[in-house]
């Protein structure tokens, strides 16, 4: 199997605040996995790149001092969102890459900032 | 510019009518082609996949896809949708390690 899990499945944390969201492989190694954004009704929006024991690759506006990246295991990379504001609010899904081209996706975490 | 595109932002059929939903792309090369479902709050979960050899490909829950290289599109079909089948479709594309999905297509189900 491949299955992807991500911690907590929703948060609700106030302004200015900061909120981590876990992202685990459970069955097998990621050297790599993703984290997208995802607005109602709309598609998901590649965030960053996360790679085991680097830093992470950033998509072009996207502020990585704000939304930081660890991957600090083969199972296991964190974002976590820093000062969070209501505009941060959203759901965000990440994923993890097995073999060359699949990837596998978490089921996703709804974040609310009050 | 690298695009997938999902024409159709809403598609409603009838229970047991048949479906196709359409994803062109815009890549240099043939890029590797998925598509995914996802229910109201929950993640993508992968129906088919294409990398290469016959370009039609079977997937779960009876989906199919067929990759057409000459119109740039892999359309996914079905011949008898389901009501559990209403969910919100994306194709995406991962060009040289780099994957793109499309707007979605939402499906609504008649009973």
């Amino acid at each position: 199997g491949a299955v992807v899990s991500q911690h907590p499945s929703w948060v609700i944390c106030k302004s200015g605040t900061s909120v981590k969201i876990e992202c685990r492989s459970l069955d097998f190694q990621a050297t790599t996995m993703f984290w997208y954004r995802q607005f109602p009704k709309q598609s998901l929006m590649l965030m960053a790149t996360s790679n085991e024991g680097s830093k992470a690759t950033y998509e072009q506006g996207v502020e990585k001092d704000k939304f930081l990246i660890n991957h600090a295991s083969l199972t296991l990379s964190t974002l976590t969102v820093t000062s969070a504001h209501p505009e941060d609010s959203s759901f965000y899904i990440c994923s993890a890459r097995k073999g060359t081209y699949e990837q596998y996706f978490g089921p996703g975490t709804r974040l609310t900032v009050t | 510019a690298q695009s997938v595109t999902q024409p159709d932002i809403h598609i409603t059929v009838s229970e047991g009518a048949s479906l196709e939903l359409r994803c062109n792309y815009s890549y240099g090369a043939t890029p590797y082609l998925f598509w995914y479902v996802q229910s109201p709050g929950q993640g993508l979960q992968l129906l088919l996949k294409y990398f290469s050899g016959d370009t039609l490909v079977q997937g779960i829950k009876g989906f199919e896809a067929e990759f057409k290289r000459s119109q740039s599109s892999f359309n996914l079909r079905k011949p008898s949708v389901h009501w559990s089948d209403a969910a919100e479709y994306f194709c995406a594309v991962d060009n040289n390690n780099d994957m793109r999905f499309g707007a979605g297509t939402r499906l609504t189900v008649k009973p």
